[in-house]
């Protein structure tokens, strides 16, 4: 059974720093993308970033790029959000999420709440 | 920049009826990677349709999708209780790279 399984979600102040990880099992986590999408409270989806498997080919959405970090160790299952300069905007829960091959996302995370207040 | 406008942005119906549920693209999207998402309150978003028009694992048959260009439609027929839902549409490939619609919601009338 495929699992993804976020964690490291909490209230940060605003300006502060955060790393989310998801530890994957039951697939091979090294065949597949993976990416990083959020929904504010009461919103739509928001695509974040998107990292390939080898770790060669890293997107991110303007919202967020050059104040966040998408890296995965294979090796270990895991993929990771590093965010830093965090605004009220950022409030979301944040969902890790693989990438079949019609670049639609097949599995879901349960997601993780970061809120971010000063 | 790619952006997915759905419509209505709320649809209200009885268990039983049709939904018809429209997703339109600002540019042309590849059919092969425009998707379609269902979402129930406090859940994560599950996967419907895939490649415009095929069903996901486990997806009954009267979800369907259909469409090319910038104009997709995702339809359920016979609405069951657990249909009552948002739904998304999502294209892949442009930028940037993914992008969602706002959602329609499917709400008991």
């Amino acid at each position: 059974e495929v699992q993804l399984v976020e964690s490291g979600g909490g209230l940060v102040q605003t300006g502060g720093s955060l790393r989310l990880s998801c530890t994957a099992s039951g697939f091979s986590f090294s065949d597949y993308y993976m990416n990083w999408v959020r929904q504010a409270p009461g919103k739509g989806l928001e695509w974040v970033s998107f990292i390939a498997t080898s770790s060669a080919t890293i997107h991110y959405a303007d919202s967020v790029k050059g104040r966040f970090s998408i890296s995965r160790d294979n090796a270990k299952n895991s993929l990771y959000l590093e965010m830093d300069s965090l605004r009220d905007e950022d409030t979301a829960v944040y969902y890790c999420a693989r990438q079949a091959a019609h670049g639609n996302i097949d599995y879901w995370g349960q997601g993780t709440l970061v809120t971010v207040s000063s | 920049e790619i952006v997915l406008t759905q419509s209505p942005g709320t649809l209200s119906l009885s268990p039983g009826e049709r939904a018809t549920l429209s997703c339109r693209a600002s540019q042309s999207v590849s059919s092969s990677y425009l998707a379609w998402y269902q979402q129930k309150p406090g859940q994560a978003p599950r996967l419907l349709i895939y490649g415009a028009s095929s069903r996901a694992t486990g997806i009954p048959d009267r979800f369907s999708g259909s469409g090319s260009g910038t104009d997709f439609t995702l339809t359920i027929n016979r609405l069951e209780p657990e249909d009552f839902a948002v739904y998304y549409c999502q294209q892949y490939g442009g930028s940037p790279l993914f992008t969602f619609g706002p959602g329609t919601k499917v709400d008991i009338k």
